[in-house]
């Protein structure tokens, strides 16, 4: 069992957004702005599409944005396209020098 | 550009020691403050963080495997390991070697440069 909950699959058609949730406790996601989103297509090495929270590396379309409200996360896809059919994983800092992730979330664009 | 590239065996026994290398190149281990880390994935499962390691060797491990992990540096090779003892075939997993985002605060970036990955099967 993950520490971070994700729902197992989301999905939306071309063009619409689509929220993915990250869901831990007060000790994860809810004491520290340290969440990261990856980005997993099959048989690839995850892609980090968000750090502290809100923030998208350099290249990362701006279409991916995430937020946080209290022990939730949230990667918001806008504009979806065929290529963002990928599983998606959040992360956490945990405090104690522990890091833990999500157990995924498959999204299907339709 | 920085790569990493695992390497080590592809088949385990149980009750073995696992070993596997992160070789770097693109960037000096000695003269950054990352925490290089290993990340693992069974098959159709999610991921897991194993450990984390920066140049002066100080490290940080999953807590639920810190009885059998180690993970090492070779600053001299540019290199830094992970040994997963007593493996069952519940370690069997394609094994990532990451580098993360910000340098010196542990997990805070997340990791955004990765190997390609190595899959590791425990069996007799």
């Amino acid at each position: 069992q993950s520490a971070l909950t994700q729902p197992p699959s989301a999905s939306g058609s071309p063009g619409q957004s689509v929220t993915i949730s990250c869901t831990g406790t007060s000790s994860d996601v809810g004491a520290y702005d340290y969440v990261s989103w990856y980005q997993q297509h099959p048989g690839k090495a995850p892609k980090l599409m968000i750090y502290e929270v809100s923030k998208r590396p350099s290249g990362v379309p701006d279409r991916f944005s995430g937020s946080k409200s209290g022990n939730a996360a949230s990667l918001t896809v806008s504009g979806l396209q065929a290529e963002d059919e990928a599983d998606y994983y959040c992360s956490s800092y945990a405090g104690s020098n522990n890091l833990v992730f999500g157990g995924g979330t498959k999204l299907t664009v339709l | 550009q920085l790569q990493l590239q695992e390497s080590g065996p592809g088949l385990v026994k149980p009750s073995e020691t696992l070993s596997l290398t992160c070789t770097v190149s693109g960037d000096s281990i000695s003269s950054s403050t990352y925490y290089w880390g290993w990340i693992r994935q069974p098959p159709g499962k999610g991921l897991e963080w194993i450990g984390s390691i920066n140049y002066s060797g100080t490290t940080y491990y999953c807590p639920s495997l810190k009885s059998r992990v180690t993970v090492s540096v070779d600053t001299s090779k540019n290199q830094f390991s992970l040994k997963l003892s007593s493996v069952t075939a519940a370690d069997t997993a394609v094994y990532y070697c990451a580098r993360p985002m910000i340098r010196g605060i542990f997990a805070r970036g997340g990791f955004n440069y990765w190997g390609q990955g190595i899959l590791v099967t425990v069996s007799s």
